[in-house]
């Protein structure tokens, strides 16, 4: 069976702060996908990465950056310098073989001014 | 492209009522899928499918039917509504869960009294 753990349920931090968001998965594929997306209040979901199960490279794109371990697996998201605009529910996604996308519960980050 | 668009975008239900919440889409997307949102449980899938005429059994399969006849639309069909499926309902399509990420329409929020 599939799952992703997201166990922070609420995060709080000061503007400027890094944060860093936990994703934990199993699965018993050997060919599977992880996908990070943000909520923000409005509700919409949006698409932040894609990591497939063979590139382990470590990953930055402006102020994000993502750090995927098969040995643990983990693929944790680090907001660097956080901001307002960043308050949002993160989720962690996990698709294998059978083209079924296992959520994470989610991550709600405040950011305070 | 209107992407994947979603009506209505509220509905308030009596219990014991039925009801279709529909999806569609404009990208000549073969995967199709439908979630449902509750607070702290992330989304859930409901049920899939991979192309036209081809659907599937996602975790949260219960109370709900639906069928492709054409690639574009996916509609989700409710039986006889309870009080249980109070929530956000999202569906999503893609190219492939594997290789692209899936893009969600905006949600239909549905309240069974």
């Amino acid at each position: 069976a599939q799952k992703v753990t997201q166990a922070q349920t609420e995060i709080s931090v000061v503007e400027k702060e890094d944060v860093t968001l936990d994703c934990v998965y199993e699965t018993r594929d050997t060919t599977y996908y992880l996908f990070w997306y943000k909520q923000p209040p409005s509700g919409e979901l949006v698409f932040l990465i894609r990591r497939n199960s063979f590139d382990e490279q470590n990953e930055i794109s402006g102020r994000y950056s993502w750090n995927f371990q098969k040995s643990t697996s983990s693929f944790n998201f680090t907001i660097t310098a956080s901001q307002v605009v960043d308050s949002a529910v993160y989720f962690c996604a996990l698709v294998g073989g059978g083209f079924k996308t296992i959520f994470g519960a989610g991550t709600r980050l405040f950011v305070k001014a | 492209n209107a992407g994947v668009t979603q009506t209505p975008k509220f509905q308030v239900l009596k219990t014991g009522q039925s009801m279709t919440l529909q999806c569609a889409q404009d990208m000549n997307h073969e995967y199709m899928s439908w979630y449902r949102q509750d607070p702290g449980m992330g989304l859930r899938l409901i049920h899939y499918s991979v192309g036209a005429g081809i659907t599937d059994q996602g975790e949260v399969p219960n109370g709900y039917n639906v069928s492709r006849s054409t690639t574009e639309d996916f509609p989700l069909r409710l039986l006889s509504a309870a009080p249980s499926q109070t929530s956000v309902y999202f569906c999503a399509s893609s190219y492939s869960p594997l290789l692209e990420t899936q893009y969600f329409g905006p949600g239909t929020r549905l309240l069974v009294l």
